[in-house]
């Protein structure tokens, strides 16, 4: 049972270059999310998916975009990177969105 | 003011000593409570969810005070194992309904 599975798990580009981030989960949750994690900031919601076909902005949206693709896969797009991305995101799944989250193994991007 | 604070640590405590971790929150309207752990470079996961009247699960005892807005995890016989960053995690009933975390409490347990 793999969980959450988030590709990649590193990354560099340069400033401008775009990227997607690829997660899926297989535990027929309905609700998926995306969080970056900062050194002394905790995790911090970007964008998270109640349901299939839905999608709603987090705390810290801004240069994002999300696409739920079905009900396993929630993928995270940067059109623009910047170095201010530099971040570590970790995907996340859970069966309601008062529930227990199940993360990824996070994926380490750095924008230079 | 950040809504959820944690006091960064790092603790440092030997092995067998009892240690506990305070987590204050700034919406009265919090319903739901959690502790997650997560170790160096590896993901959260969840350590146990906190009820209104406290709860206990072996070594790890969570609390919750609604009037002073701050729920603690104390843990007993700290075990090396226990060396981790412990994240409080807090649900806000309206809008968005969604976790907030702190930015998680590390602990050090040595020999």
């Amino acid at each position: 049972n793999a969980g959450v599975t988030q590709t990649p798990k590193f990354q560099v580009l340069k400033t401008g270059q775009s990227m997607t981030l690829q997660c899926a989960q297989d535990m027929n949750h309905n609700s998926m999310y995306w969080y970056r994690q900062d050194p002394g900031m905790g995790l911090r919601l970007i964008y998270y998916s109640a349901s299939e076909g839905t999608t709603d902005k987090g705390e810290v949206p801004n240069g994002y975009n999300v696409s739920r693709l079905n009900k396993r896969e929630f993928s995270l797009r940067l059109e623009s990177a910047a170095p201010s991305q530099t971040s570590v995101y970790f995907c996340a799944s859970s069966e309601t969105r008062t529930g227990e989250l199940f993360f990824g193994e996070g994926s380490r991007l750095t924008v230079l | 003011r950040k809504e959820v604070e944690q006091d960064p640590g790092p603790f440092n405590v030997p092995e067998g000593a009892t240690v506990a971790f305070n987590c204050t929150y700034s919406n009265s309207a919090s319903q739901s409570f959690f502790w997650y752990r997560q170790d160096c470079r590896k993901e959260p996961k969840l350590l146990m969810s906190v009820y209104s009247s406290g709860n206990e699960d072996g070594r790890f005892t969570a609390q919750l005070n609604r009037a002073s807005q701050y729920i603690s995890l104390l843990i007993r016989d700290s075990k090396l194992s226990d060396s981790a960053t412990y994240l409080c995690v807090v649900n806000e009933r309206g809008a968005g309904n969604m976790l907030t975390f702190g930015g998680g409490t590390r602990l050090m347990v040595k020999p």
